[in-house]
């Protein structure tokens, strides 16, 4: 069964860090694509930024909001995924997902999310 | 950006109705959309991809259509477990990008 589960949410000041993880199971995680998809309170969701899969050398895609501050990275080995977040801003409130993906196609499996919020 | 733009917003039906939700793209994107269904407090779940194909598991009420510009998601008998938020999203083209959601509602 494939299984998602996201940690590393929390609360941090306006220009702080945060880490997320995401542990991947039933599945072989370098097969496939990766990403991140948030959704602030309330609101719709919007991708965040994808990890590519062995095949094609882990190369990253990001939002543009997101651009320069958040880095996509795995640990294959440890059947884990990771969204580095730094000069976070009040914006990026979010519940945040990782999802599995596949090239040219969809998002077809989902974590339960978990929420940053950034505050002061 | 591809930008996708719903309709409607928000819509209300009643079980049983035959539903039906419209995304359209800001440019040409083949057959490259999915829709999810979002329950309050849950992950979306992924309903169609590449525009038609029902993901294993979906009920059959549901189905989706269109390329190009146009698409649909059509649920043919609205069942109570059906009443939640619905988007679309294209994966042509980077930066993915969602729909701003259809609200289905009692």
């Amino acid at each position: 069964e494939v299984q998602l589960v996201e940690s590393g949410g929390g609360l941090v000041q306006p220009g702080g860090s945060l880490r997320l993880s995401c542990a991947a199971s039933g599945f072989t995680l370098s097969d496939h694509y990766m990403d991140w998809v948030r959704q602030a309170p309330g609101k719709g969701l919007e991708w965040v930024g994808r990890s590519r899969n062995k095949a094609y050398s882990y190369t990253t895609e990001y939002a543009a909001s997101v651009k320069g501050r958040y880095s996509v990275s795995r640990d294959d080995s440890k059947n884990s995924l990771y969204l580095q977040m730094n000069s976070l801003k009040t914006e990026d409130t979010a519940v945040y997902y990782c999802a599995r993906s596949n090239p040219g196609s969809a998002e077809d499996y989902w974590g339960q999310g978990t929420l940053v919020t950034v505050s002061s | 950006d591809i930008q996708l733009t719903q309709s409607p917003s928000f819509l209300s039906a009643s079980v049983g109705d035959r539903v039906t939700i419209t995304c359209r793209a800001s440019q040409g994107i083949s057959s490259s959309l999915a829709w999810y269904q979002q329950k309050p407090g849950e992950a979306p779940k992924l309903l169609i991809y590449a525009a038609s194909t029902l993901q294993s598991g979906v009920p059959s009420r549901f189905s989706g259509s269109g390329s190009g510009t146009e698409f649909t998601l059509t649920i043919s008998s609205l069942q109570p477990e059906d009443f939640a938020t619905y988007y679309c999203q294209q994966f042509s083209d980077y930066p993915l990008t969602f729909g701003g959601g259809t609200k289905v509602e009692i």
